[in-house]
């Protein structure tokens, strides 16, 4: 079935670097553009960057530009998320998604099960 | 950044009750609104697409309304299992953005 896994959590450091992978099954990865959510405790989802399908695009919120960097590796059906320069304000679970169609703009259909990241000294 | 606002934040409700929660846009979205359905620990749910349509699978109860910056969300008759949080999302503009949600409690 459609599944998309999420790993590489865990907890860094302020200032320290993460980079999350998120391994998708079922559906034909390279035509969908992929992104990232995230979820601060008790707070609503915030969307951080997104990718084409092709990776010819990519998009960032401005909370995490410079600091973030989305990439998809459409042979080995994985999206990746380095983040550099972590701060508190970056603990959340964070979530890989699927967007629904073969497009740019859509709804997220499908999302993994979260990877946790804690920000702390 | 467009700004989703939804209301109520609580709303407590009964088994069998109609429910509606609202969310709007700080400017014009045309149809480009999700809904998602989230319980405790989980990642959210799809529900609904380009403001009225339902995704396969989910329970007829659920229907979406509305266009350019007022939208709704209605449960025709609560279920058990609808006890959770909603939240809408805009994806007509990077950066796409989340109401804050709305917690539907048992009464």
């Amino acid at each position: 079935q459609v599944q998309l896994v999420e790993s590489g959590g865990g907890v860094v450091q302020p200032g320290g670097s993460l980079r999350l992978s998120c391994a998708a099954s079922g559906f034909t990865f390279s035509s969908y553009g992929m992104y990232w959510v995230r979820q601060a405790p008790g707070k609503g989802p915030e969307w951080l960057a997104g990718i084409w399908f092709d990776g010819s695009k990519k998009f960032y919120r401005e909370s995490v530009r410079g600091r973030f960097t989305i990439s998809r590796d459409n042979s080995e059906n994985t999206l990746h998320l380095q983040m550099n320069s972590l701060r508190a304000e970056d603990t959340a679970v964070y979530y890989c998604a699927k967007i629904r169609t073969i497009g740019t703009g859509d709804a997220f259909d499908i999302w993994g099960q979260g990877t946790m990241v804690t920000v702390s000294s | 950044d467009i700004q989703m606002t939804q209301s109520p934040s609580t709303l407590s409700a009964s088994v069998g009750d109609r429910v509606t929660i609202t969310c709007r846009a700080s400017q014009s979205i045309s149809s480009n609104l999700a809904w998602y359905q989230q319980k405790p620990g989980k990642a959210p749910k799809f529900l609904i697409y380009k403001a009225s349509s339902l995704e396969s699978g989910v329970p007829l109860r659920f229907s979406g309304g509305g266009s350019g910056t007022e939208f709704s969300l209605t449960i025709s008759s609560l279920q058990p299992d609808d006890f959770a949080t909603y939240y809408c999302q805009q994806y007509d503009t990077y950066p796409w953005t989340f109401g804050q949600g709305t917690k539907v409690e048992i009464k």
